[in-house]
């Protein structure tokens, strides 16, 4: 998980609550991404940066906005969070220099709507 | 669209090979990688492969890619208990913008 911090760690809401998950690199990656991920479903990609200034949906970005700092920070935020947005959210940053790849997983939050 | 599956679990015995599939449906896929997940922690990229290639060997990994039948594969071998993890296989097609996506992932078991 070397380079990509993500805060908090753990966190309760109650349903309606709004909250923000930091992501933050220090590899000067251009892309950067945010998952869940629930038993038996994998991954799912939820937003994604490919570079500074640029933000795309991803499989299931309903209930979820992002924002692109800078360079070094991508941020998710749930507006009215739900019961059905309790998971464990993974940020990553993926630099591609010519054949080298790069990618880096922040450790996740874990975060329960009840 | 891009979906990437995967078989949910393996078990096989230490010292033994394991191997996980995966098969994914955009044929324009440019780059795919094998990842693990130990309990409670984040995803440890394992190694990749570029579209153009047939296999690529890493110590004891090997990925085998048919990309006629879209299928991608890793092998273990000497499979030892640190081995035992959730591994996702996941692909970044071409022109989509390094958008990557996951596969279901694989629960491998090592039993002595």
């Amino acid at each position: 998980n070397a380079g990509v911090t993500q805060t908090p760690k753990f966190q309760v809401l109650k349903t309606g609550q709004s909250m923000t998950l930091q992501c933050a690199q220090d590899m000067n990656h251009n892309s950067m991404y945010w998952y869940r991920q629930d038993p038996g479903m994998g991954l799912r990609l939820i937003y994604y940066s490919a570079s500074e200034g640029t933000t795309d949906k991803g499989e299931v970005p309903n209930g979820y906005n992002v924002s692109r700092l800078n360079k070094r920070e991508f941020s998710l935020r749930l507006e009215s969070a739900a019961p059905s947005q309790t998971s464990v959210y993974f940020c990553a940053s993926i630099g591609f220099e010519g054949a080298v790849h790069e990618q880096y997983f922040g450790p996740g939050t874990r975060l329960t709507v009840t | 669209g891009e979906d990437v599956e995967q078989s949910l679990f393996l078990s096989v015995r230490e010292g033994d090979s394991s191997v996980i599939n995966c098969t994914y449906t955009d044929s324009s896929s440019t780059y795919l990688y094998w990842y693990k997940q130990e309990p409670g922690a984040g995803l440890q990229l394992l190694t990749y492969i570029f579209s153009n290639m047939d296999m690529k060997q890493d110590q004891r990994l090997t990925v085998l890619l048919n990309k006629k039948d879209k299928h991608l594969s890793l092998r273990i071998a000497d499979t030892q208990t640190g081995d035992s993890a959730i591994y996702f296989c996941a692909e970044i097609p071409t022109g989509g913008g390094n958008k990557l996506t996951f596969g279901t992932g694989t629960q491998l078991k090592v039993e002595l």
